[in-house]
Protein backbone atom coordinates (compact mmCIF):
# COMPACT_ATOMS: atom_id res chain seq x y z
CA UNK A 1 0.00 0.00 0.00
CA UNK A 2 1.07 3.77 -0.68
CA UNK A 3 2.18 5.65 2.13
CA UNK A 4 3.70 9.16 2.92
CA UNK A 5 6.36 10.06 5.53
CA UNK A 6 6.82 13.85 6.08
CA UNK A 7 10.18 14.16 8.23
CA UNK A 8 9.60 17.22 10.97
CA UNK A 9 6.42 18.05 11.60
CA UNK A 10 7.80 21.42 12.57
CA UNK A 11 10.24 23.61 10.45
CA UNK A 12 11.32 26.93 11.19
CA UNK A 13 13.15 29.50 9.00
CA UNK A 14 13.86 32.89 9.25
CA UNK A 15 12.47 35.46 6.48
CA UNK A 16 14.51 35.42 3.15
CA UNK A 17 16.32 32.00 3.74
CA UNK A 18 16.10 28.76 1.99
CA UNK A 19 12.54 26.07 3.03
CA UNK A 20 13.22 22.78 2.50
CA UNK A 21 9.93 20.30 3.46
CA UNK A 22 10.91 16.93 3.04
CA UNK A 23 8.51 14.32 1.86
CA UNK A 24 8.99 10.76 1.18
CA UNK A 25 6.64 7.81 -0.03
CA UNK A 26 6.20 4.28 -0.54
CA UNK A 27 4.67 3.20 -4.39
CA UNK A 28 4.21 -0.02 -5.74
CA UNK A 29 3.57 1.82 -9.16
CA UNK A 30 5.02 4.93 -10.75
CA UNK A 31 3.21 7.69 -8.34
CA UNK A 32 1.60 10.90 -8.92
CA UNK A 33 2.81 13.42 -6.41
CA UNK A 34 1.02 16.21 -4.69
CA UNK A 35 2.15 18.86 -2.06
CA UNK A 36 -0.80 20.92 -0.57
CA UNK A 37 -1.04 24.18 1.51
CA UNK A 38 -3.45 24.52 4.51
CA UNK A 39 -3.56 28.05 6.06
CA UNK A 40 -5.65 28.27 9.89
CA UNK A 41 -9.19 27.54 9.22
CA UNK A 42 -8.96 26.75 5.38
CA UNK A 43 -9.22 23.74 3.24
CA UNK A 44 -6.18 22.53 1.43
CA UNK A 45 -4.94 24.05 -2.02
CA UNK A 46 -2.75 22.92 -4.36
CA UNK A 47 0.98 23.87 -4.42
CA UNK A 48 2.20 21.65 -7.22
CA UNK A 49 1.87 18.23 -8.02
CA UNK A 50 4.03 15.46 -10.22
CA UNK A 51 2.58 13.03 -12.72
CA UNK A 52 4.51 12.20 -15.61
CA UNK A 53 7.42 14.13 -17.93
CA UNK A 54 10.02 16.94 -15.74
CA UNK A 55 11.11 15.53 -12.96
CA UNK A 56 11.03 19.29 -11.67
CA UNK A 57 8.08 20.82 -10.83
CA UNK A 58 7.37 24.64 -10.59
CA UNK A 59 4.21 25.84 -8.57
CA UNK A 60 2.26 28.55 -7.28
CA UNK A 61 4.12 30.95 -4.72
CA UNK A 62 7.44 30.31 -6.17
CA UNK A 63 7.93 26.70 -4.60
CA UNK A 64 9.31 23.86 -6.12
CA UNK A 65 9.46 20.04 -6.00
CA UNK A 66 11.70 17.40 -7.52
CA UNK A 67 10.78 13.54 -7.86
CA UNK A 68 13.65 11.35 -6.94
CA UNK A 69 13.16 7.69 -8.25
CA UNK A 70 15.70 6.32 -6.97
CA UNK A 71 15.48 7.92 -3.55
CA UNK A 72 11.33 7.18 -3.13
CA UNK A 73 11.35 11.52 -2.38
CA UNK A 74 9.38 14.49 -3.71
CA UNK A 75 10.63 17.40 -1.12
CA UNK A 76 9.41 20.89 -1.01
CA UNK A 77 12.06 23.77 -1.85
CA UNK A 78 11.27 27.93 -1.75
CA UNK A 79 14.46 29.80 -2.28
CA UNK A 80 13.75 32.27 0.31
CA UNK A 81 10.29 32.39 2.59
CA UNK A 82 8.39 35.27 3.09
CA UNK A 83 5.92 35.50 6.19
CA UNK A 84 3.23 34.60 4.27
CA UNK A 85 4.25 30.86 3.62
CA UNK A 86 3.33 30.28 7.04
CA UNK A 87 0.79 27.09 7.18
CA UNK A 88 0.77 23.78 6.99
CA UNK A 89 1.96 21.76 4.38
CA UNK A 90 1.31 17.99 2.94
CA UNK A 91 2.91 15.77 0.71
CA UNK A 92 0.50 13.11 -0.61
CA UNK A 93 0.75 10.17 -3.11
CA UNK A 94 -1.99 8.83 -5.63
CA UNK A 95 -3.49 5.40 -4.69
CA UNK A 96 -5.35 3.46 -7.38
CA UNK A 97 -6.42 0.33 -5.25
CA UNK A 98 -9.28 -0.83 -6.52
CA UNK A 99 -9.29 1.39 -10.16
CA UNK A 100 -10.43 4.62 -8.45
CA UNK A 101 -8.18 7.64 -7.47
CA UNK A 102 -7.68 8.88 -3.93
CA UNK A 103 -5.05 10.20 -2.00
CA UNK A 104 -3.18 9.52 0.95
CA UNK A 105 -1.38 11.89 3.12
CA UNK A 106 1.55 12.58 5.02
CA UNK A 107 0.96 13.93 8.75
CA UNK A 108 2.29 17.24 7.44
CA UNK A 109 4.50 19.90 8.13
CA UNK A 110 4.04 23.23 9.84
CA UNK A 111 6.21 26.19 8.76
CA UNK A 112 6.97 29.12 10.70
CA UNK A 113 8.90 32.20 9.28
CA UNK A 114 10.16 34.73 11.84
CA UNK A 115 11.25 37.74 11.15
CA UNK B 1 -15.77 29.33 -10.91
CA UNK B 2 -17.21 28.75 -7.42
CA UNK B 3 -14.90 26.78 -5.03
CA UNK B 4 -16.20 23.12 -2.76
CA UNK B 5 -19.07 24.62 -0.61
CA UNK B 6 -19.35 23.23 2.78
CA UNK B 7 -21.86 24.04 5.99
CA UNK B 8 -21.58 24.37 8.82
CA UNK B 9 -18.55 25.52 8.76
CA UNK B 10 -18.21 24.86 12.92
CA UNK B 11 -20.67 22.80 15.33
CA UNK B 12 -20.07 21.70 19.18
CA UNK B 13 -22.52 18.83 19.78
CA UNK B 14 -21.93 16.31 22.87
CA UNK B 15 -21.29 12.72 22.61
CA UNK B 16 -23.52 10.43 22.04
CA UNK B 17 -25.65 13.17 19.51
CA UNK B 18 -26.13 13.42 16.18
CA UNK B 19 -24.57 15.66 13.22
CA UNK B 20 -25.00 16.51 9.76
CA UNK B 21 -22.43 17.83 7.42
CA UNK B 22 -23.24 19.11 3.71
CA UNK B 23 -21.25 19.46 0.69
CA UNK B 24 -22.10 21.09 -2.97
CA UNK B 25 -18.97 20.17 -5.55
CA UNK B 26 -17.50 22.24 -8.22
CA UNK B 27 -20.20 22.32 -11.16
CA UNK B 28 -19.64 19.33 -13.13
CA UNK B 29 -17.61 16.90 -10.70
CA UNK B 30 -17.69 13.47 -11.10
CA UNK B 31 -16.37 12.57 -7.88
CA UNK B 32 -16.55 13.60 -4.50
CA UNK B 33 -14.35 12.60 -1.62
CA UNK B 34 -15.14 13.21 2.27
CA UNK B 35 -11.86 13.45 4.53
CA UNK B 36 -11.21 13.38 8.16
CA UNK B 37 -8.81 15.54 9.52
CA UNK B 38 -8.09 14.75 13.36
CA UNK B 39 -5.53 17.51 15.07
CA UNK B 40 -1.94 16.80 13.89
CA UNK B 41 -2.86 14.36 10.89
CA UNK B 42 -2.60 14.49 7.66
CA UNK B 43 -6.38 13.82 5.77
CA UNK B 44 -7.96 10.74 5.85
CA UNK B 45 -10.56 9.53 3.21
CA UNK B 46 -13.71 8.24 4.40
CA UNK B 47 -15.57 7.92 1.42
CA UNK B 48 -15.68 8.53 -2.49
CA UNK B 49 -18.41 9.00 -4.44
CA UNK B 50 -18.35 8.86 -8.08
CA UNK B 51 -21.57 10.37 -9.25
CA UNK B 52 -23.94 9.15 -7.38
CA UNK B 53 -22.22 5.76 -6.34
CA UNK B 54 -19.82 4.93 -3.44
CA UNK B 55 -16.62 3.49 -4.96
CA UNK B 56 -14.83 3.21 -1.73
CA UNK B 57 -15.98 3.17 2.04
CA UNK B 58 -13.14 1.12 3.21
CA UNK B 59 -12.22 3.17 5.93
CA UNK B 60 -15.63 4.70 6.94
CA UNK B 61 -16.96 3.67 10.44
CA UNK B 62 -20.07 1.95 9.33
CA UNK B 63 -22.13 1.70 12.66
CA UNK B 64 -21.74 5.28 13.43
CA UNK B 65 -21.03 6.54 9.86
CA UNK B 66 -23.24 7.40 6.57
CA UNK B 67 -23.13 9.30 3.60
CA UNK B 68 -25.37 9.80 0.62
CA UNK B 69 -24.92 12.07 -3.09
CA UNK B 70 -28.42 11.73 -3.99
CA UNK B 71 -28.61 13.08 -7.61
CA UNK B 72 -24.88 12.88 -7.89
CA UNK B 73 -24.16 16.52 -6.91
CA UNK B 74 -24.54 17.42 -3.67
CA UNK B 75 -23.72 14.79 -0.04
CA UNK B 76 -24.20 15.18 3.24
CA UNK B 77 -21.84 13.06 5.90
CA UNK B 78 -23.89 12.03 8.91
CA UNK B 79 -22.97 10.89 12.24
CA UNK B 80 -24.84 9.17 14.83
CA UNK B 81 -23.89 8.47 17.40
CA UNK B 82 -20.84 10.59 17.89
CA UNK B 83 -17.93 9.45 20.45
CA UNK B 84 -15.15 11.66 21.10
CA UNK B 85 -12.56 10.45 19.43
CA UNK B 86 -14.66 11.83 16.49
CA UNK B 87 -13.89 15.56 16.85
CA UNK B 88 -11.70 16.63 13.77
CA UNK B 89 -12.33 18.94 10.38
CA UNK B 90 -14.33 17.39 7.83
CA UNK B 91 -13.19 18.15 4.43
CA UNK B 92 -15.27 17.76 1.19
CA UNK B 93 -13.40 17.30 -2.34
CA UNK B 94 -14.27 17.13 -5.71
CA UNK B 95 -12.31 16.26 -8.89
CA UNK B 96 -13.64 16.40 -11.87
CA UNK B 97 -13.60 12.39 -13.26
CA UNK B 98 -11.62 10.73 -9.97
CA UNK B 99 -8.43 10.27 -12.01
CA UNK B 100 -4.82 11.56 -11.30
CA UNK B 101 -6.25 15.52 -11.90
CA UNK B 102 -6.28 17.91 -9.19
CA UNK B 103 -8.47 17.22 -6.10
CA UNK B 104 -10.41 20.66 -5.29
CA UNK B 105 -11.05 21.00 -1.41
CA UNK B 106 -13.65 22.75 0.60
CA UNK B 107 -12.97 24.75 3.95
CA UNK B 108 -14.10 22.18 6.13
CA UNK B 109 -16.31 21.48 9.17
CA UNK B 110 -14.47 21.76 12.58
CA UNK B 111 -16.63 19.38 14.85
CA UNK B 112 -15.85 19.40 18.34
CA UNK B 113 -17.56 16.81 20.85
CA UNK B 114 -17.71 17.43 24.37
Amino acid sequence: AQSVTQLGSHVSVSEGALVLLRCNYSSSVPPYLFWYVQYPNQGLQLLLKYTTGATLVKGINGFEAEFKKSETSFHLTKPSAHMSDAAEYFCAVSDWTGGYNKLIFGAGTRLAVHP
Amino acid sequence: EAGVAQSPRYKIIEKRQSVAFWCNPISGHATLYWYQQILGQGPKLLIQFQNNGVVDDSQLPKDRFSAERLKGVDSTLKIQPAKLEDSAVYLCASTLAGGGETQYFGPGTRLLVL
